[in-house]
């Protein structure tokens, strides 16, 4: 069965780094899309970016680039999202996804990481 | 690029037929047939029922279908059923290759 597993809930300062991870299982890592979306609290979903771990061809959404960095780790079938400043504005739930050709849908998501970034 | 436009609720009484539009423009959903949609419960990851305009994963009920004319896809759930009401999520594929949402719409079942 395809899994995508997620880190744990983090809590976090302003000016903090972080960087959380997605696992992917039971398929062929390397020949999906990694999709990154930010849930904020009680809103919408929006596309942060996405990877193919295949050759690591990463896009970012307007809105979201120069704010984090998406990567991957092909021989740990893992995915990871990273800040290098968290404000409180990044306060919200992450979900990766797969995503087929191009990631023109995601046909399986990670369970979520929330991050709380407070002083 | 700007959200998709879904109404932001709609309900309807068990064992009636709902559906839910999502409108975008002619660089999104009217440029492809590349428009899905996924089901979100509260506390829960979204799940995909719909891609492709109105083709349904292995596993998503019947009841579920989806639709496109011109610019507005649609959801529709005939049959509603108490586990239906959830957070529906269109998305469409742009021209841009990327991805865009659509606002959510709650549904109410009565």
């Amino acid at each position: 069965e395809v899994q995508l597993v997620q880190s744990g809930t983090e809590v976090k300062k302003p000016g903090e780094s972080l960087k959380i991870s997605c696992k992917g299982s039971a398929y062929s890592f390397t020949s999906y899309w990694i999709g990154w979306v930010r849930q904020m609290p009680g809103k919408g979903l929006e596309l942060m970016g996405i990877i193919y771990p295949g050759d690591s061809d990463t896009r970012y959404s307007p809105s979201f680039q120069g704010q984090v960095t998406i990567s991957a780790d092909r021989s740990i079938t893992t995915a990871y999202l990273q800040w290098s400043s968290l404000k409180a504005s990044d306060t919200a739930m992450y979900y990766c996804a797969r995503g087929t050709s191009l990631a023109r849908y995601f046909d399986y998501w990670g369970q979520g990481t929330l991050v709380t970034v407070s002083s | 690029q700007s959200a998709l436009t879904q109404p932001a609720s709609v309900s309807g009484s068990p064992g009636q037929s709902i559906t839910i539009t999502c409108t975008g423009t002619s660089s999104d959903v009217g440029a492809y047939n590349y428009v899905s949609w996924c089901q979100q419960h509260p506390g829960k990851a979204p799940k995909l029922i719909i891609y492709d305009v109105s083709n349904r994963p292995s596993g998503v009920s019947n009841r579920f279908s989806g639709s496109k004319s011109g610019n507005t896809a649609s959801l529709t759930i005939s049959g509603l059923q108490a586990e239906d009401e959830a957070d529906y999520y269109c998305s469409s594929f742009t021209i841009s290759s990327t991805l865009v949402f659509g606002g959510g719409t709650k549904l109410t079942v009565l």
